[in-house]
């Protein structure tokens, strides 16, 4: 079976300029949520989506937004990038609530 | 304000010696906690889910633990493929999401 896959596997932009990174779940998971994770330290939540709804949301600026379509993949979109928003961007899956999160190997995301 | 403290930060160990890493938690209710193998360039893979104190899983040389403040992941006997970055999530039973909050992971390495 398929896990999570994202794309494209890296990114270079410079800054002020927008990225959208990709995600689709496992098959027949409904939940999808957005990690940062910057070198050296452990992922930071983004955003969930359950069934198309926004569930959650971590501190981040409002720079940062998310969707999810009607096959439960979704997208990451990010403007005005800054230096700072280099680092892996991980997608993660779920059947529902309290099930563990399936992860993809992410974008790995610089800016120059 | 929850939290997730992994330790050690790093720790090399000689093929067959065995080890524990720890991971202190402070959250407002548990839902559950994971622990997840990352290694270079990938996200993170999931090996365990624990839900109440006093629960423990196994899997080939890997032991968790859970007590009401801490996991352990005990690593018997150790082979060189099991080197990776070891993360440690927890899931907050505060929340309505499916957010996890991340330590900052134990970097593991086996010496043959």
């Amino acid at each position: 079976d398929a896990g999570v896959t994202q794309s494209p596997t890296h990114l270079i932009k410079t800054r002020g300029q927008q990225v959208t990174l990709r995600c689709s779940p496992i098959s027949g998971h409904k939940s999808v949520s957005w990690y940062q994770q910057v070198l050296g330290q452990g992922p930071q939540f983004i955003f969930q989506y359950y069934e198309k709804e926004e569930r959650g949301r971590g501190n981040f600026p409002d720079r940062f937004s998310a969707r999810q379509f009607p096959n439960y993949s979704s997208e990451l979109n990010v403007n005005a990038l800054l230096l700072g928003d280099s680092a892996l961007y991980l997608c993660a899956s779920s059947d529902r609530g309290n099930q563990p999160q399936h992860f993809g190997d992410g974008t790995r995301l610089s800016i120059l | 304000e929850d939290q997730v403290t992994q330790s050690p930060e790093a720790l090399r160990l000689q093929e067959g010696e065995s080890s524990s890493l720890n991971c202190s938690y402070t959250v407002s209710g548990l839902r559950g906690l994971f622990w997840y193998r990352q290694d270079p360039g990938k996200g993170p893979e999931f090996l365990f889910t624990l839900y109440s104190a006093g629960e423990e899983k196994e899997k080939e040389r890997l032991k968790a633990t859970l007590t009401k403040k801490e996991s352990f992941l005990h690593i018997t006997a150790p082979k060189p493929e099991d080197s990776a970055t070891y993360l440690c999530a927890v899931q907050p039973g505060s929340s309505n999401t499916g957010k996890l909050i991340f330590g900052q992971g134990t970097t593991l390495q086996v010496k043959p």
